[in-house]
Parts: structure tokens; C-alpha cells; sequence
């Protein structure tokens, strides 16, 4: 069953501004990753999490976590038209062998 | 590296027909997934390989079986296809289980089923 679900399903911004995608997941996880799904593309792979940090950086990204409240949170800032995507959290399986993804966020920057 | 692809990118299919969905990687990853990508559904996991000759059932496996002779190929077969089974295919692939590891997506297969 999928684990994560993200908030909001839809995002509209402006270049410049910035952007925050929130995840939220239901059983114990070893580590929460993101992922970017350009129109009619595969993922891609942003940055993971691990259940013991509470915050990462990546160039523009900055991710949270908080296991208290089963909850991640993706920040984009200073957000370019390029960044349009759908953006997806994914916690590993019970199996452990794959990915439980979420429905992910669609992101639109305007010029 | 190629990564890991698919083919065909896109299919047509008449219900009851049959068919493999390809799927390779050159990158020695011992994990290998199919997952469909449905409207409003996100990604679910269909069938999940851990090695050659070792395949398992994901989220929603029916109408599909795999196998993995190799471990660069893992190819999706629909034995008979249903209207139902209409959506964006991915495949992907892992180094090993381990914490850290991210997976590595195709550029899919979009199938339509009539």
C-alpha cells in the first residue's frame, strides 16, 4: 500500500519564489527520499533522509524530517521555471527491496 | 552508462492480447522493480526482483508475471491484456538493500489498452 502522501496535489508559483511540498507517512522508516518526475519522464532521484537526521541540504533543496509526526517536508527556494515537476516522497517497502511511493506534488513555475 | 531502458515507449494493445514489456540495466544493480504510474495514484510496486532467478509480488501483481535470467533484463509480460491494465509502466533498478541506496527509473512504457 502506498506509504507516503504529499500536500499539496498541486502547487502555482512564481520564478524567485519558494516553493514547499510536504510529506506525510504512516509506518516507521530507515530513510525518506524525493524524487522529480519531469512531464513524461522517469524519477529522478533528489535527496534522502535518513530517520535520524532532521534536516538536509542539496544545492536549492532543503528537506526535514520529523519521525515524531511521520511527516518531511521538501523546500525548493528561489524557484526557476525549469523546476516545474512533479515531486514524489518515497519510504521503503516491507520487503525493503522497493519503494512506497506517495501521489506526489505537481509544481508549476511561472516566469 | 545507458542507466537503465525500456522498450517499446509506447504500445497499443487490443484486450486479450499479449505482450513483454522490455527492461534492461548496464549498471550491475542486484534490485530490479516494475512499478505502474496511474493518474491520481501515484507509483505502485508490481513485481520486485532481488537477484537472478529470485523474483517476488509487489502492490498489484495480477495479470503480470515477470522472471530474471540475468541480471541486466527483467521484462514485464502481460499474458492477457485488460483495458484496466492502461497506464505508464516504470521500471527500475538498486544496487543492493541497503539503507542509502536510491533507485534508478527508465523513461517508461506508456501502454494503451483497447
Amino acid at each position: 500500500s502506498q506509504q507516503g502522501e504529499e500536500d499539496p496535489q498541486a502547487l502555482s508559483i512564481q520564478e524567485g519564489e519558494n516553493a514547499t511540498m510536504n510529506c506525510s507517512y504512516k509506518t516507521s522508516i530507515n530513510n525518506l527520499q524525493w524524487y522529480r518526475q519531469n512531464s513524461g519522464r522517469g524519477l529522478v532521484h533528489l535527496i534522502l533522509i535518513r530517520s535520524n537526521e532532521r534536516e538536509k541540504h542539496s544545492g536549492r533543496l532543503r528537506v526535514t524530517l520529523d519521525t515524531s509526526k511521520k511527516s518531511s517536508s521538501l523546500l525548493i527556494t528561489a524557484s526557476r521555471a525549469a523546476d516545474t515537476a512533479s515531486y514524489f516522497c518515497a519510504t521503503d517497502s516491507n520487503s525493503g527491496y522497493a519503494l512506497n511511493f506517495g501521489k506526489g506534488t505537481s509544481l508549476l513555475v511561472t516566469p | 552508462n545507458a542507466g537503465v531502458t525500456q522498450t517499446p515507449k509506447f504500445q497499443v494493445l487490443k484486450t486479450g492480447q499479449s505482450m513483454t514489456l522490455q527492461c534492461a540495466q548496464d549498471m550491475n544493480h542486484e534490485y530490479m522493480s516494475w512499478y505502474r504510474q496511474d493518474p491520481g495514484m501515484g507509483l505502485r510496486l508490481i513485481h520486485y526482483s532481488v537477484g537472478a532467478g529470485i523474483t517476488d509480488q509487489g502492490e498489484v501483481p495480477n495479470g503480470y508475471n515477470v522472471s530474471r535470467s540475468t541480471t541486466e533484463d527483467f521484462p514485464l509480460r502481460l499474458l492477457s491484456a485488460a483495458p484496466s491494465q492502461t497506464s505508464v509502466y516504470f521500471c527500475a533498478s538498486r544496487r543492493n538493500r541497503g539503507n542509502q541506496e536510491t533507485q534508478y527509473f527508465g523513461p517508461g512504457t506508456r501502454l494503451l489498452v483497447l
